[in-house]
C-alpha cells in the first residue's frame, strides 16, 4: 500500500518553542494532505486540509496563526506549532490523498510540551 | 468536520469469535474506507470500497459498501489477540470530502 512518512515521531520541548512536523508521501503525488489531532481514546479531529500550492483550509476553532501549514510540493506538507504551550500537547497525524487514492496516514507525532 | 455514526463504540469478545461493526451516514458516499489504529500509531487502511454493493475481503476481514451508499459494515472472522485496536470507518462524499467515524474499540480476550 501507499506509504506516508511523518517525522518526528516524538517531540518533547519547553513551553514557547515552535515545533515543525513533516509529512511526506513517498510513493504517490498527494494533491491533498490532511492534518489531524487526536486525544486519548478519541477519534481523529480534522484540523486543516491543504492542497499543493494553495493556502490550507482550517476547521472551525483551529487557529491558523498557531498551526501553520505549508504544502510546498505534491509530496511534502509541514505543520508548525508556533509558541507551543502544554495545552498543545497531543498526538498529531497527517494523511495524504489524491483523486485515485484514499487517505493514507503517517505514523503520527507525539508532542509533549513541558 | 462531520462524524459518521459508527457502532458499536466498543466490543469485548473472546478469541475465536466473529466481530461485526458498521457505519451509517446521512449523505451518499462514493467511497467507504475501513482503518485500524494501534496505540501510538497512525491508522492503517484495511479495506477500500468504491462501488455500491461491493463486498471485499482482506484475509479474515470482509467489508461491504451498502446498496443505499449510506452505510458500510466490517466483519472480522475468528478473532485473534492481535486484532485488538480501534477501527475507524471513513467515507468520501460526492464533493470529495472525507468524514470519519467515531471509532470502535475492540478488545479480544484470549
Amino acid at each position: 500500500g501507499a506509504v506516508v512518512s511523518q517525522h518526528p515521531s516524538r517531540v518533547i520541548c519547553k513551553s514557547g518553542t515552535s515545533v515543525k512536523i513533516e509529512c511526506r508521501s513517498l510513493d504517490f503525488q498527494a494533491t491533498t494532505m490532511f492534518w489531524y489531532r487526536q486525544f486519548p481514546k478519541k477519534s481523529l479531529m480534522l484540523m486543516a486540509t491543504s492542497n499543493e500550492g494553495s493556502k490550507a483550509t482550517y476547521e472551525q476553532g483551529v487557529e491558523k496563526d498557531k498551526f501553520l501549514i505549508n504544502h510546498a510540493s505534491l509530496t511534502l506538507s509541514t505543520l508548525t506549532v508556533t509558541s507551543a504551550h502544554p495545552e498543545d500537547s497531543s498526538f498529531y497525524i497527517c494523511s495524504a490523498a489524491d483523486i485515485n487514492q484514499p487517505q493514507h496516514f503517517g505514523d503520527g507525532t507525539r508532542l509533549s510540551i513541558l | 468536520g462531520q462524524q459518521l455514526n459508527q457502532s458499536p463504540q466498543s466490543m469485548f469478545i473472546q478469541e475465536g469469535e466473529d466481530v461485526s461493526m458498521n457505519c451509517t451516514s446521512s449523505s451518499i458516499f462514493n467511497t467507504w474506507l475501513w482503518y485500524k489504529q494501534d496505540p501510538g500509531e497512525g491508522p492503517v487502511l484495511l479495506i477500500a470500497l468504491y462501488k455500491a454493493g461491493e463486498l471485499t475481503s482482506n484475509g479474515r476481514l470482509t467489508a461491504q459498501f451498502g446498496i443505499t451508499r449510506k452505510d458500510s459494515f466490517l466483519n472480522i472472522s475468528a478473532s485473534i489477540p492481535s486484532d485488538v485496536g480501534i477501527y475507524f470507518c471513513a467515507g468520501r462524499d460526492t464533493g470529495n470530502q472525507f468524514y470519519f467515524g467515531t471509532g470502535t474499540s475492540l478488545t479480544v480476550i484470549p
